[in-house]
């Protein structure tokens, strides 16, 4: 069985540039979460989605960043335009049931210079 | 304001002997609590987790100490191994929730 599945592994933009992250979850997985981890920090909770809903955005740090589960399978991340403080490791996880047995990728290291 | 705290970054151990890492929490309301494995360039693993009505859980050579009075929980693995050199995060959540509280998680090293 796939894992969670993150795209692209590395991504470098330029302040004020776009950029879309990608999640593919675990086949069957209706919960999605996003966490990310700025450097040597802890990883914070940014989103959950039930299906393709959202069920908790009270961690997205503001409203450049946009999140999408369309159709309750794969879902994107995107941050427009992006800041110096946007750089970090942002991860995607998935479960079926409590978030205490999400499954998570290997993450994507945004770096915006 | 952190409500997950691991204060050391690192910790380095000999091969077999016992490697502790330690976690402290703030918020009263966490009811579940769990350890995670972060191999470089890998998303974390699920290691162990303990439910608050527990005060120890046993997998293997991995056990999870809950200490609820004191807000702390620790893991144990014994014996270490080469192969357990990661990046240990500890993390928490309330019952209900669906979002995890993380540390800043410890560098476990072991000296073969």
């Amino acid at each position: 069985e796939a894992g969670v599945t993150q795209f692209p592994s590395h991504s470098v933009i330029e302040k004020g540039q776009t950029v879309t992250l990608r999640c593919d979850p675990i086949s069957g997985h209706d919960n999605l979460y996003w966490y990310r981890r700025v450097m040597g920090k802890e990883i914070k909770f940014l989103l959950h989605f039930v299906k393709e809903s959202k069920q908790d955005e009270s961690g997205m740090p503001n409203n450049r960043f946009l999140a999408e589960r369309t159709g309750g399978t794969y879902s994107t991340l995107k941050v427009q335009p992006a800041e110096l403080e946007d750089s970090g490791v942002y991860f995607c996880a998935s479960s079926q049931g409590r978030v205490g047995g999400a499954f998570f990728g290997q993450g994507t290291r945004l770096t915006v210079v | 304001d952190q409500q997950v705290k691991q204060n050391s970054p690192s910790l380095s151990v000999q091969e077999g002997r016992i490697s502790i890492l330690n976690c402290d929490y703030t918020n009263s309301m966490f009811d579940y609590f769990l350890w995670y494995k972060k191999y470089p360039a890998e998303g974390p693993t699920f290691l162990i987790s303990i439910s608050s009505i527990k005060d120890k859980n046993e997998d293997g050579r991995f056990t999870v100490f809950l200490n609820k009075s004191a807000k702390h929980l620790s893991l144990h693995i014994v014996p270490s191994q080469p192969g357990d050199s990661a990046v240990y995060f500890c993390a928490a959540s309330e019952a209900g929730a669906n979002n995890l509280f993380f540390g800043t998680g410890t560098r476990l090293t072991v000296i073969p």
